[in-house]
């Protein structure tokens, strides 16, 4: 099975700020890989898809890098309503698969 | 508008039983795949498992964790999917999330997990 690891596991911003997350998958997962955006006691809401996609409606202040095994969310010009957790997800192969998420305090 | 709603959520006790429920609208159900996706109180998500559309004989797939103890369906003339859960236990205590597979943008991709419900709470008590 596929796992996947993500980093840093917390980080302190500030409102402006630009932050970068980490996920890395065990092995090939093509551009499988999803982000995903939760507030507290909220749904989790989709952000980007196939790697780098982002889903309609969602801010181009997200962007999302493959390389190789390993991607990246960048959250540019961070603002109160982005302080949340995020949560990497590979779809191919099954059973998929969560990162562990990476919380965005503010500092 | 895209709605998705779960409930069935309670509390039960180890080795029983419970049915989740995940009611859709606002777009034809029949041509999705379905997720389920749980959160243990305050873990990370775990994804559950998977229901394909009738074109693709509404076959399932399954977490390791939860194969053999539960099973997923779904009635498109109503709308539903469901999750019977089966020799449920402590560690099944979590909220449970739906979550539809969308259409294809204009390369192709997929728009996987594109909305999600607000989810119910399962609680297994020893």
């Amino acid at each position: 099975d596929v796992q996947m690891t993500q980093s840093p596991s917390s980080l302190s911003a500030s409102v402006g700020d630009t932050v970068t997350i980490t996920c890395r998958a065990s092995q090939d997962i093509d551009n499988y890989l999803g982000w995903f955006q939760q507030i507290p006691g909220k749904a989790p809401k989709a952000l980007i898809y196939a790697g780098s996609r982002l889903y309609p409606g969602v801010s181009s202040k997200f962007i999302g890098v493959r390389s190789g095994t390993d991607f990246t969310l960048t959250i540019t010009s961070l603002q109160p309503e982005d302080f949340a957790t995020y949560y990497c997800l590979h779809y191919h192969p099954y059973p998929y698969t969560f990162g562990p998420g990476t919380t965005v305090h503010i500092k | 508008e895209v709605q998705l709603v779960e409930s069935g959520g309670g509390l039960v006790q180890v080795g029983g039983s419970l049915r989740l429920s995940c009611t859709a609208s606002g777009f034809d159900f029949s041509d999705h795949y379905m997720d389920w996706v749980r959160q243990a109180p305050g873990k990370g998500l775990e994804w559950v498992g998977r229901g394909r559309d009738k074109a693709h004989s509404h076959t399932t797939e399954y977490a390791a964790s939860v194969k053999g103890r539960f099973i997923i369906s779904r009635d498109d003339s109503k709308n539903s999917l469901y999750l019977q859960m089966n020799s449920l236990k402590t560690e099944d205590t979590a909220v449970y999330y739906c979550a539809r597979r969308g259409g294809r943008d204009s390369s192709g991709f997929f728009h996987d997990f594109d909305f999600w419900g607000p989810g119910t709470l399962v609680t297994v008590s020893s």
